[in-house]
């Protein structure tokens, strides 16, 4: 347990639903990460925050994708009007300064 | 592109050698890479760390080896066991101040007891 949890840890739903993610870091790690893990690949880089500032985004993340952060603590990705191609792991990540980047046990999202 | 990759998809090793796992890096700016473990259903675990300084880290039973001029890295595993079976990352930070990793695609250990 690396101290980063997230919720649920899995979800299947319907294409064309919202589904929402939440992540817990570490309490004292000021950055967090989300990635996205397909099968048998490594995991792809989406957002990071620092604190409550969304400060960069991949080009994977659709508009249909959003992220959050609102007190620098947790944060939630929603993605709207789920694609079959969405289904993955979804993985948060976070770090204070420098530090290596621990990750959580990840969402896998199962859209059909 | 730059990119970070494995030259191995999956390795078989006896209970009790060591594996060895390559990895190949083509940003050579890099100066900071990281390996994770990954077990099936669950994120990637830190192993060790290495930055561009550094030739060899050792930690518990693994070694990383940086080798800059040819743009490779290696995880040493000694005394392999059966709960070293997962997938393996070699990751770098790209991405200045940012931090984010960059993957490759993972080698897959089996130990065979």
């Amino acid at each position: 347990d690396t101290g980063v949890s997230q919720d649920p840890r899995h979800k299947i739903t319907k294409r064309g639903q919202n589904v929402t993610f939440r992540c817990d870091p570490i309490s004292e790690h000021n950055r967090l990460y989300w990635y996205r893990q397909t099968l048998g690949q490594g995991p792809e880089f989406l957002t990071y925050f620092q604190n409550e500032a969304q400060l960069e985004k991949s080009r994977l993340l659709s508009d249909r994708f959003s992220a959050e952060r609102p007190k620098g603590s947790f944060s939630t990705l929603e993605i709207q009007r789920t694609e079959q191609g969405d289904s993955a792991m979804y993985l948060c990540a976070s770090l204070r300064g420098e530090e290596t980047q621990y990750f959580g046990p990840g969402t896998r999202l199962l859209v059909l | 592109g730059e990119s970070v990759g494995l030259h191995l998809p999956t390795l078989s090793v006896q209970e009790g050698d060591n594996s060895i796992i390559n990895c190949a890096y083509s940003n050579s700016a890099s100066d900071y890479f990281i390996w994770y473990k990954q077990e099936s259903g669950k994120g990637p675990q830190f192993i060790i760390d290495i930055r561009s300084n550094m030739d060899k880290r050792q930690g518990q039973r693994v070694t990383v080896l940086l080798n800059k001029t040819v743009k490779h890295l290696s995880l040493q595993i000694a005394a392999t066991q059966p709960g070293d079976s997962a997938v393996y990352f070699c990751a770098e930070i790209t991405g200045a101040g940012s931090y984010q990793l960059t993957f490759g695609k993972g080698t897959k250990l089996s130990v065979i007891p």
